[in-house]
This record gives structure tokens, C-alpha cells and sequence, in this order.
């Protein structure tokens, strides 16, 4: 089964600094690999996505992620956070099997002191 | 205009109590889901249905029965409910997911006492 593995449970950033959170997927075929962010008390909403194509992905509000199908990882990146960017941050794969079906990553909390 | 809704946003029931949590989407999409988000805020798929149809029965309790009145629409009813059903509740759908991914609702926050 797919699975999806966040090491970072718990990031503390000054604003300015640069981030890097880890996604490690397990599917060996063909992945649809998403980051969603949830900032607090709000839903899900989608930062970026990849599907094929250039393996590395520019979001909204200034994320980007790479696919490195190699390390079976697609990180989350970002040159400077803001205090603003506080919030979960989910990585997910979907199954690819018929159903579709979006398998979430444990989350990243990401604190950013002003 | 709300893409995917869900009503109520907060739900306070006591043990053993029956519930029902809303969903509509108006995003025209053929594939609705449930998820669960704990309290350490991993989020599960319970159950997806095509076109009115179920396609994803994740092992969730028999408590819990979605259902599909149209494909706009997946319903959630809880019976007999029990404190670790606290959690919160999120409605999704997608149609082509390549183009433009899973739409997720706001949540219901479904707290039992």
C-alpha cells in the first residue's frame, strides 16, 4: 500500500530563513504527488502539485517543490518564509489506482517567529 | 461562491447521540470523499463516491453510512456516537485531479461529550 512519510513533525523558523520540509513517498510506479497547506482553524488548500513533466514545481505564495523520483522524495521549498506562512503542511500521493484515492503524509508544523 | 460546503461547521452531540454532517459541491465533479482529521491532525480517507455510487470504503466502523442523493451531494450519518468519533470531518471532491487537484470543504468540527 501507498504510504507517505513526513520526518519534519514540528519546524521552528525566524522570519527570513530559508525552509525545506520532507515528503518520501513509498509507490514505486507512476505518482500524483500534491503539498496542501492548512493554515490555522481553515481547510485544506492546495500549494502545488505535480503530475510529469519538469520536477520542479512552483506554487502559490512562493513555494516550490522537486520530484526526485531517484529518493522517491518531494520536498517542500520556500527561499524566505513570513510569519504568514504559519500553518500544517500536508505532502500526499494519490494511489494511482481508479479510485484516486489521496494518501496524506502525518503533516509539518510550521512556526514562524517574527 | 463556496466551491465545497459543509453544514455545520461545529457539531457538540453527546454519547450515543445520531448525527448527520452535509456536503455539497458545486464545482460540477463526479467523485466526492470523507475524510477524517484526528487530533494529531492526520487526515484519513474514509469513504468516495462516484456518481452516487461507492467506490472507497476505507475500515471505518458501520456507524458511519454516506450517502449520495446526487453527485453534487455526500452525506455522512453517524449513529450511536462514541468520544473518539471527536475529530474533524472534511468533504472533498475532484473530477480531473491532473488538472485541478482535490477540492476540499472547510470543515465540521464534531466534538462528543
Amino acid at each position: 500500500a501507498q504510504s507517505v512519510s513526513q520526518h519534519n513533525h514540528h519546524v521552528i523558523l525566524s522570519e527570513a530563513a530559508s525552509l525545506e520540509l520532507g515528503c518520501n513517498y513509498s509507490y514505486g510506479g507512476t505518482v500524483n504527488l500534491f503539498w496542501y497547506v492548512q493554515y490555522p482553524g481553515q481547510h485544506l488548500q492546495l500549494l502545488l502539485k505535480y503530475f510529469s513533466g519538469d520536477p520542479l514545481v512552483k506554487g502559490i505564495k512562493g513555494f516550490e517543490a522537486e520530484f526526485i523520483k531517484s529518493k522517491f522524495s518531494f520536498n517542500l521549498r520556500k527561499p524566505s518564509v513570513q510569519w504568514s506562512d504559519t500553518a500544517e503542511y500536508f505532502c500526499a500521493v494519490t494511489d494511482g489506482g481508479a479510485t484516486n484515492k489521496l494518501i496524506f503524509g502525518t503533516g509539518t508544523l510550521l512556526a514562524v517567529q517574527p | 461562491d463556496t466551491a465545497v460546503s459543509q453544514t455545520p461547521k461545529y457539531l457538540v452531540t453527546q454519547m450515543g447521540n445520531d448525527k448527520s454532517i452535509k456536503c455539497e459541491q458545486n464545482l460540477g465533479h463526479d467523485t466526492m470523499y470523507w475524510y477524517k482529521q484526528d487530533s494529531k491532525k492526520f487526515l484519513k480517507i474514509m469513504f468516495s463516491y462516484n456518481n452516487k455510487e461507492l467506490i472507497i470504503n476505507e475500515t471505518v466502523p458501520n456507524r458511519f453510512s454516506p450517502k449520495s442523493p446526487d453527485k453534487a451531494h455526500l452525506n455522512l450519518h453517524i449513529n450511536s456516537l462514541e468520544l473518539g468519533d471527536s475529530a474533524v470531518y472534511f468533504c472533498a471532491s475532484s473530477q480531473d485531479f491532473r488538472s485541478s487537484g482535490f477540492s476540499f470543504g472547510p470543515g465540521t468540527r464534531l466534538t462528543v461529550t
